[in-house]
């Protein structure tokens, strides 16, 4: 069955250290594939996504994600994390690369420490 | 840019009453969503449409219901309230595959 994985429910960081959010789908073929936040209280905010070409894609907010086919995952990374990237980051797989068919990853809470 | 807006923002049922969460969209975009996003849990698909007059259910459709008379507009029709339907509700529409959301609607049914 198709499904899109977090490891991490919350993970804490402190200010200016790096940072890596794992996310893992499985499917078949090779997905459309994003990165979402979400600050409280807030909707979703796209950070990244990857269609296809280089696997290293670059986002807002100085963060970036790399596409690893063998691994069927899709990292979140920036490295050096500011207090106000406290939030809640999804990841995202569109399954058919039509819209139609968004599933979200369960999400990782981020906590930054002064 | 309004992008996709939603009302109410935050809204109390009674069980067994009923409601229509709003969500309307300026960026002519073909699709649109419905989310619920419960703790811990993700963001689940309840219904989504393709078009003007086109709707599917999603993952969580059963409590639910839907119309896209227009491109802008897609509301979400609650008929019997139930607890299980507490939920924080987002709406979002593409142009292809990158999705906009709005703010979220809170809902306690009590």
């Amino acid at each position: 069955a198709q499904s899109v994985t977090q490891p991490d429910i919350h993970i804490t960081v402190s200010e200016g250290a790096s940072l890596e959010l794992r996310c893992n789908y499985s499917y078949g073929a090779t997905p459309y594939l994003f990165w979402y936040v979400q600050s409280p209280g807030q909707g979703l905010q796209l950070l990244l996504k990857y269609f296809s070409g280089d696997t290293l894609v670059q986002g807002i907010k100085g963060f970036e994600a790399e596409f690893k086919r063998s691994q069927s995952s899709f990292n979140l990374r920036k490295p050096s994390v500011h207090w106000s990237d406290a939030a809640e980051y999804f990841c995202a797989v569109d399954w058919d690369n039509y819209g139609q068919n968004f599933v979200f990853g369960p999400g990782t809470r981020l906590s930054v420490l002064p | 840019n309004a992008g996709v807006t939603q009302t109410p923002k935050f809204r109390i049922l009674k069980i067994g009453q009923s409601m229509t969460l709003q969500c309307t969209q300026d960026m002519n975009h073909n699709y649109m969503y419905w989310y619920r996003q419960d703790p811990g849990m993700g963001l689940k698909l309840i219904y989504y449409s393709v078009g003007a007059g086109i709707t599917d259910k999603g993952e969580v459709p059963n409590g639910y219901n839907v119309s896209r008379s227009t491109t802008e507009d897609f509301p979400l029709r609650l008929e019997l309230a139930a607890p299980s339907q507490t939920s924080v509700y987002f709406c979002a529409s593409s142009s292809t595959v990158e999705a906009f959301f709005g703010q979220g609607t809170r809902l306690t049914v009590v």
